[in-house]
């Protein structure tokens, strides 16, 4: 089966620095999505990407679907201590329709 | 608008006993999935449904029934627990535009203790 692999799996950051994570897949997607997910919530999506080598933001966020299709990145900038949660990447691929594969999540703490 | 919603929010079971924990979706959507989330490892698929009347089995199926009677609704059933059910289940639904463009939104889960 899709293989995602995560990294890093946690990170401790000051206020204001920048953060970057990366998901690299065994197989090609069509489809990234960067999830957020709080303590005790699920996950909320903050950014999806459709097409080989496309760069989309929003707000801090900055993702990227790589141009082989088989990675993508997370970077936020400038992080302030709301962005303490754990990120996932997701992939969907082929025709695999209502199937999302998960990386492992990387765990963001910010210190103030 | 409420997206999707999941009950009971939370729920304690014996070995052995069933028990059906609800999702719905009010956004007219196609797709809809069950994951369980454990400690480190991330979200993984339990089964999923492309249209009502319409299942298949994801990654960890085996424990677990589903039934998509309607758009609305994907129940995921256990029908005998076991204690390595214990876990957070999140539903999600999703639509799916033209060009292989999918987007998944999630319930705020169900924690489930199995003992």
């Amino acid at each position: 089966g899709q293989q995602l692999n995560q990294s890093p799996q946690s990170m401790f950051i000051q206020e204001g620095e920048d953060v970057s994570m990366n998901c690299t897949s065994s197989s090609i997607f069509n489809t990234w999505l960067w999830y957020k997910q709080d303590p005790g919530e699920g996950p909320v999506l903050l950014i999806a990407l459709y097409k080989a080598g496309e760069l989309t933001s929003n707000g801090r966020l900055t993702a990227q679907f790589g141009i082989t299709r088989k990675d993508s990145f997370l970077n936020i900038s400038a992080s302030i201590p709301s962005d303490v949660g754990i990120y996932f990447c997701a992939g969907q691929g082929g025709t695999s329709y209502g199937k999302l594969t998960f990386g492992q999540g990387t765990i963001l703490t910010v210190h103030p | 608008n409420a997206g999707v919603t999941q009950t009971p929010k939370f729920q304690v079971l014996k070995t052995g006993q069933s028990m059906t924990l609800q999702c719905a979706q009010d956004m007219n959507h196609e797709y809809m999935s069950w994951y369980r989330q454990d400690p480190g490892m991330g979200l993984r698929l339990i089964h999923y449904s492309v249209g009502a009347g319409i299942t298949d089995q994801g990654e960890v199926p085996n424990g677990y029934n589903v039934s998509r009677s309607t758009t609305e609704d994907f129940p995921l059933r256990l029908l005998s627990a076991a204690p390595s059910q214990t876990s957070v289940y999140f539903c999600a639904s999703s639509y799916f535009l033209a060009g292989a463009q999918e987007t998944q939104y999630f319930g705020p889960g169900t924690r489930l203790l199995v003992l």
